[in-house]
């Protein structure tokens, strides 16, 4: 079954210590893109890599890094993780032409 | 990537059909008309997309209009497990920017 599975889906944590959202897909896609979701603001996209060790930045990027040393992972690494980080994140994949994106289940992260 | 506009909310009864409006008037030649739904917090899901022909699959038909300023997304018969938000997308088919652009969507609530 093609699916985005992203880990964990519920996570609290405390300001600045670092962690790491994973995300996985078993399409061979090229593309991955990394989206939170805050009321009122919609999806933002936060980072997005167009193939492997390819990365680039979205719309807010700032407190976030990414990797893509593999083609099915894309993982999201906060470094300093801050209450304003507690948002509802979504990882998406799709393949190298405007096909559809399938989206992972979301990870519900809550930084206090 | 052109903007679109979509009512806030819609409601429909169950077994009727929903028709959900979007207005994207500033759209280039070479982008494509995208639909996703998110239900409740759930990833979002792609429905359907289409260029300037109409288009159906089995969740819905896309409605294109000729000068391509508007279209609409058209479930046959709604069901309660349709309640959801509605997004229209526009954005080309091919390109190295992988960002879906999400707006604030029609929320569409399907009733008894």
């Amino acid at each position: 079954e093609a699916q985005v599975t992203q880990n964990p889906r519920y996570l609290i944590t405390v300001t600045g210590k670092k962690l790491t959202v994973t995300c996985s897909q078993n399409m061979n896609h090229e593309y991955m893109s990394w989206y939170r979701q805050d009321p009122g603001l919609g999806l933002r996209q936060i980072y997005y890599s167009m193939n492997v060790e390819v990365t680039d930045k979205g719309d807010v990027p700032e407190g976030y890094k990414v990797s893509r040393k593999e083609k099915r992972n894309f993982p999201l690494i906060l470094e300093s993780p801050s209450p304003n980080q507690t948002s509802l994140y979504f990882c998406a994949s799709r393949g190298d032409q405007g096909t559809e994106a399938f989206f992972g289940q979301g990870t519900r992260l809550t930084v206090v | 990537d052109a903007k679109t506009t979509q009512p806030p909310s819609m409601d429909c009864a169950e077994g009727r059909a929903a028709n959900l409006p979007c207005n994207h008037s500033t759209i280039s030649g070479n982008e494509y008309v995208y639909w996703y739904r998110q239900i409740h917090s759930q990833g979002p899901q792609y429905i359907i997309h289409g260029l300037k022909n109409n288009e159906t699959n089995e969740m819905a038909s896309l409605i294109i209009t000729e000068d391509r300023k508007s279209s609409t997304l058209i479930l046959p018969h709604a069901t309660l497990r349709d309640t959801a938000v509605y997004y229209c997308i526009v954005r080309a088919y091919t390109g190295t920017a992988s960002k879906l652009t999400f707006g604030t969507g029609t929320r569409l609530q399907v009733t008894l």
